[in-house]
C-alpha cells in the first residue's frame, strides 16, 4: 500500500508570492492533518481535515488556509510569504478523525522563502 | 512557556547502550500521549500512542511509560542501534478538540 504522498518535494518563492502544497493520503485515509516544522518552533499543527470538513485549526493567520477533495486529497495554501513561512511542511493521514487517530506522515514540503 | 517539555534536548550514546528521553506536560485534560521518531529528512514515524489510563506501551526495543498523575512520560530504548539516531517527539492531545502540543525532540545520536 502506497504511502502518504506530497508534492513538491521542494519549493523555493518570493516574499508576497502564495504558494499550494499537495498531499495524497494512503489509500482509504479520510483524514488529513497539516503541520509546519522549523528549527526554532519544532512542529506546530496547522490544521486537520475529515470527510471534506475541517475539523481542527491550530494557532496560525488567516494567510493559511486547506481544503480536501472527494477523494480525500488535501492541499494546504500559504499567501503573501513571509520569510517566516520558511518551514518543512508535513501532511500526514488516517483512517479516523478521532483522537486517537494513527498517523501516518508524508516525506514533507521544504518551502524556502526568498 | 510550551505545554510539552522534552529533556535532555540532545544525548549522545554508545551503541549497546540503553537510554531513557523524558517528556514533561501541563496539557489538562488531554487524551493520548505519543512517541514519534524522526529522521533527518523524513516525515515522523509513530513508535506509541497511549491514552490517559495506560501505564505503559511497548514496541519492539522501545518502551514508553506514563504517569498521568505527575504527567510525565519516558521513552526508554534498549540495546541502541545506529539506525536509533533520530529526533525523538513527544506529543500530547486534548480531548474533543484533538488539538495537538509536540514537544521540541530530543536529538539522540547513537555511535559506534
Amino acid at each position: 500500500k502506497a504511502g502518504v504522498t506530497q508534492t513538491p518535494r521542494y519549493l523555493i518563492k518570493t516574499r508576497g508570492q502564495q504558494v499550494t502544497l499537495s498531499c495524497s493520503p494512503i489509500s482509504g485515509h479520510r483524514s488529513v492533518s497539516w503541520y509546519q516544522q522549523t528549527p526554532g518552533q519544532g512542529l506546530q499543527f496547522l490544521f486537520e481535515y475529515f470527510s471534506e470538513t475541517q475539523r481542527n485549526k491550530g494557532n496560525f493567520p488567516g494567510r493559511f488556509s486547506g481544503r480536501q477533495f472527494s477523494n480525500s486529497r488535501s492541499e494546504m495554501n500559504v499567501s503573501t510569504l513571509e520569510l517566516g513561512d520558511s518551514a518543512l511542511y508535513l501532511c500526514a493521514s488516517g483512517f479516523s478523525g478521532d483522537s486517537y487517530n494513527e498517523q501516518f506522515f508524508g516525506p514533507g514540503t521544504r518551502l524556502t522563502v526568498l | 512557556k510550551n505545554q510539552v517539555e522534552q529533556s535532555p534536548q540532545s544525548l549522545i550514546i554508545l551503541e549497546g547502550k540503553n537510554c531513557t528521553l523524558q517528556c514533561n506536560y501541563t496539557v489538562s485534560p488531554f487524551s493520548n500521549l505519543r512517541w514519534y521518531k524522526q529522521d533527518t529528512g523524513r516525515g515522523p514515524v509513530s513508535l506509541t500512542i497511549m491514552t490517559f489510563s495506560e501505564n505503559t506501551k511497548s514496541n519492539g526495543r522501545y518502551t514508553a511509560t506514563l504517569d498521568a498523575d505527575t504527567k510525565q512520560s519516558s521513552l526508554h530504548i534498549t540495546a541502541s542501534q545506529l539506525s536509533d539516531s533520530a529526533s525523538y517527539i513527544c506529543v500530547v492531545s486534548a480531548p474533543r478538540t484533538g488539538d495537538m502540543r509536540f514537544g521540541a525532540g530530543t536529538r539522540l545520536t547513537v555511535k559506534p
